[in-house]
């Protein structure tokens, strides 16, 4: 089992729908929790840090489930430039970072 | 503005003959990684520095160095590139200063390297 997996994709959206990625990590000690955006070509930018009591920010909703040791994203109202790989990353303690291999996102006019 | 600057952008190389590549950081963050990605793969750490304290991951080849000079640079050395070492290269900095390994990552651009 991978440390961090995520769904495969790509998803295929139009413009103004709500999709949904998930992430699920191994290690019950991890201790914090991001999503990142990765453009083509380009470097990983930070999107959200994501809290055990779960954060928005603007369109995107972040989750936490300790338990389940899950995450997810959710971004509603899907726009052209949200067209990206969308990376989970877990940091396992000691600096150990892992990052998901990523979910494409694909929004159509 | 502060930021990761990593050069060159891009990087051809012959195989087997060594190479370097810079990162440098105006964030004055204690921590800086290196990331090798592949085509359509996840980055992988490959090691990191707290300050001047290096840890290398298991599973990173003998072939692949750090320095990190000062707390501005870091470099990553390949010894012999292979045809499998052909990756972007990504350059990280978190702040980290309780150490408690929690700080979010800010990437420099990516050094893409060719091996002929």
């Amino acid at each position: 089992r991978k440390e961090v997996e995520q769904d495969p994709g790509p998803f295929n959206v139009p413009e103004g729908a709500t999709v949904a990625f998930n992430c699920t990590y191994s290690n019950s000690a991890s201790q914090s929790f991001f999503w990142y955006r990765q453009d083509c070509r380009k470097e990983p930018k930070l999107l959200m840090s994501v809290y055990s009591s779960g954060n928005e920010d603007g369109r995107f909703t972040a989750q936490l489930n300790r338990a389940s040791q899950y995450i997810s994203l959710l971004i509603r109202d899907s726009k052209l430039s949200d067209s990206a790989t969308y990376l989970c990353v877990v940091n396992g303690g000691g600096f150990k970072t892992i990052f998901g291999a990523g979910t494409r996102l694909f929004v159509k006019a | 503005d502060a930021m990761v600057i990593q050069n060159p952008r891009y990087q051809v190389t012959q195989f087997g003959k060594p190479v370097t590549l810079s990162c440098s950081q105006t964030l004055n963050h204690n921590v800086m990684y290196w990331y090798q990605q592949k085509s359509s793969q996840a980055p992988k750490l490959l090691f990191h520095y707290y300050d001047k304290d290096f840890n290398n991951e298991a599973d990173t080849p003998d072939n692949f160095q750090s320095r990190r000079p000062n707390t501005s640079f870091c470099f990553l050395d390949i010894r012999s590139p292979g045809l499998g070492d052909a990756a972007m290269y990504l350059c990280a900095t978190s702040r980290d200063e309780g150490g408690l390994a929690g700080d979010e990552q800010y990437f420099g651009p990516g050094t893409r390297l060719t091996v002929t």
